[in-house]
């Protein structure tokens, strides 16, 4: 009974192609993040979705595309992939916008080839 | 301006003893939220513990405390009685309001614990 769970665990796919990556939480919380993890071990937002609705977007670029289908999931699509697309991407949750927690999935590690 | 500074790139501490892991934050608002994370060498991020701007006690889980110096803007970790698994990186964070509740994190510390 994972609170955040996301699939797949490892990503390993050629330069151009387009991949997701899934994202679901358990835990009744009603906003969900996007984190990239670089090779330096440094966290930074990408996107937060609250009840569905697209709250940030941090400056990525349009290759990468959430889709919140419901406020219990959000998905990361991401078309022709680039070696720099490289990283650890978590998924996170959290109940609002100012809750004393914040869980995250367990990481998808993403290589370009 | 970095937000969360974390200016211990790696500690090393005995098994058992205590050990603190150092975080200093910088916002003008007067609501924020502090969070402390580990990451083991398997790669998730586990949520330890979470210090409001405005509770007056400091916060604890289990052997994790925070010790919040407000006027210092200072959040540490420490760790009591280190343990072999307490061995990971940690991560500070903060949340500020208005900011669609987003994380923002330190450079984080790899601490290793010496059997």
């Amino acid at each position: 009974d994972t609170a955040v769970s996301q699939t797949p665990k490892y990503l390993v796919t050629q330069m151009g192609n387009d991949k997701s990556i899934k994202c679901e939480q358990n835990l009744g919380h009603d906003t969900m993040y996007w984190y990239k993890q670089d090779s330096k071990k440094f966290l930074k937002i990408m996107f937060s979705y609250n009840n569905k609705e697209l709250i940030i977007n941090e400056t990525v670029p349009n290759r990468f595309s959430p889709k919140s289908p419901d406020k219990a999931h959000l998905n990361l699509h991401i078309n022709s992939l680039e070696l720099g697309d490289s990283a650890v991407y978590f998924c996170a949750s959290s109940r609002g916008r100012a809750g004393t927690e914040a869980f995250f999935g367990q990481g998808t590690r993403l290589t370009v080839v | 301006a970095q937000k969360i500074t974390q200016t211990q790139p790696g500690m090393f501490v005995q098994e058992k003893e205590a050990v603190t892991l150092d975080c200093t934050y910088d916002t003008s608002d007067q609501s924020y939220g502090l969070f402390w994370y580990k990451q083991p060498s398997s790669g998730e991020m586990i949520f330890l513990i979470y210090q409001g701007s405005y509770d007056e006690q400091n916060a604890t889980e289990g052997r994790y405390s925070l010790n919040f110096q407000k006027a210092r803007k200072s959040a540490n970790l420490v760790i009591s009685a280190s343990q072999l698994g307490d061995s990971a990186m940690y991560f500070c964070a903060m949340r500020e309001p208005f900011q669609g509740g987003k994380l923002i994190f330190g450079q984080g510390t790899e601490l290793s614990v010496k059997p």
